[in-house]
Formats: structure tokens, sequence, C-alpha cells
């Protein structure tokens, strides 16, 4: 089974801040990852799909790189309602989700 | 707009089955897509349980697998879950989501639309 794993676990940072997060597959996945932000008692949001395409209607300053084992999600400038935990999944085999990696205010 | 909504008990007790269903709006699930269900234990991450194609074709996590049943009903447009012999362990929010394929036919898919999720508690 295809691992995943993010870093780091948690990162602490002020708004405008440009914010990167880092997800690891244990073996290949092409491009078949996608990026999740969830805030508190809400549902997961579709963020990045196919590792670097926008889904609709997510702002800009959202991106994503990567291919292959390692991917990167960048936020350019952080704003007030970024902060929250993002997921990535790949979708290779069967669906999995990287542990999260929580923003919070500093 | 596509929407999910899940329902079913919120209690359920060790050794029994629970039982969840989506209902959704705004799509067809015959018309295509998978539909899948992801839990998520009181602050823990995301877990897939498993989906259904819109053909009717199951996918189970295999850690899962002995225990889940997922089925459709096109005729009300809703997809159910069910999982047997439920523990503590099995106390998580479940939500319901659309597998969007990455291309037609594909096996690999992202979740673009997600129920708001139920709290199901495993006590006695």
């Amino acid at each position: 089974d295809i691992q995943m794993t993010q870093s780091p676990s948690s990162v602490s940072a002020s708004v405008g801040d440009r914010v990167t997060i880092t997800c690891r597959a244990s073996q290949g996945i092409s491009s078949w990852l996608a990026w999740y932000q969830q805030k508190p008692g809400k549902a997961p949001k579709l963020l990045i799909y196919a590792a670097s395409s926008l889904q609709s209607g997510v702002p800009s300053r959202f991106s994503g790189s990567g291919s292959g084992t390692d991917f990167t999600l960048t936020i350019s400038s952080l704003q007030p309602e970024d902060f929250a935990t993002y997921y990535c999944q790949q979708a290779n085999s069967f669906p999995v989700f990287g542990p999260g990696t929580k923003v919070d205010i500093k | 707009q596509v929407q999910l909504q899940e329902s079913g008990p919120g209690l359920v007790k060790p050794s029994e089955t629970l039982s969840l269903t989506c209902a959704v709006s705004g799509y067809s699930i015959s018309s295509g897509y998978y539909w899948g269900w992801i839990r998520q234990p009181p602050g823990k991450g995301l877990e897939w349980i498993g989906s259904i194609y819109h053909s009717g074709s199951t996918y189970y996590n295999p850690s899962l697998k002995s225990r889940v049943t997922i089925s459709v009903d096109t005729s009300k447009n809703q997809f159910s879950l069910k999982l047997s012999s439920v523990t503590a362990a099995d106390t998580a929010v479940y939500y319901c989501a659309r597998g969007a394929p990455y291309y037609y036919g594909s096996g690999n898919y992202y979740f673009d639309y997600w129920g708001q999720g139920t709290l199901v508690t495993v006590s006695s």
C-alpha cells in the first residue's frame, strides 16, 4: 500500500507569510495528488487536484507542485481564513490521505 | 450545485451494525463518478472507507473490507454504508463525498463535493 507523509505536522505563521507544506508518497504516484483544507467542525474542501490544478473558486494564492513522490502546497500570502488543517490525498491505488498539517497563528 | 447529506443514527452499540445514508441532490448518481465514504475519528485524520462507482462496482479499504458494505439506490439518488461489528474505535465523523476521476475510466480520483458529516458514537 502507498503511504503518505506530510511535513511539518504543524506550522505557526503570521498573516502575509508564505507557507509551504510538503507531502511525500512511499512510491511514485505520477501527478495523482489532491490537497484539501479543513476547518474545525467542517468538511474538507478541495483546493488542488492533479498536483497543480486549482479547483474552481479557490483563491490563486494557493498553488501546488510536484510529481512522482514529492509534492508541495504553497500559500503565497497567508490570510486569516487560511488557518486550518491541510491534507494531501493520493489516488494511485485506493484513496489514502496524509496525516495533515495544521497551520495556526503565530 | 451538487449537494450531499448524510443521515443515520448518532449512537450505535458495540458489536452492532452502523448504517448511514447519503442523499445526493444536483446530480444523478447513475450518470457517473465514484461515491465514497470517509471517516475522521475525533481529533484525528481522514480515513477512506470505500466507494461505489456509478456502475455499481464497489471498492473498499483493505483494513475494513471484511466489515463494510456500500450500496446504491438510484431510484432515490442515494447511497449507503453499513459497517458491521463496530467497536469504540469506529467512533468518528462520517462523511460522504463524490469522487471525480482524473480521466474517463480512471480508477484514480479525488473528492470534489462533500457532505457536512455526521458524528457516530459507538457506546453501550
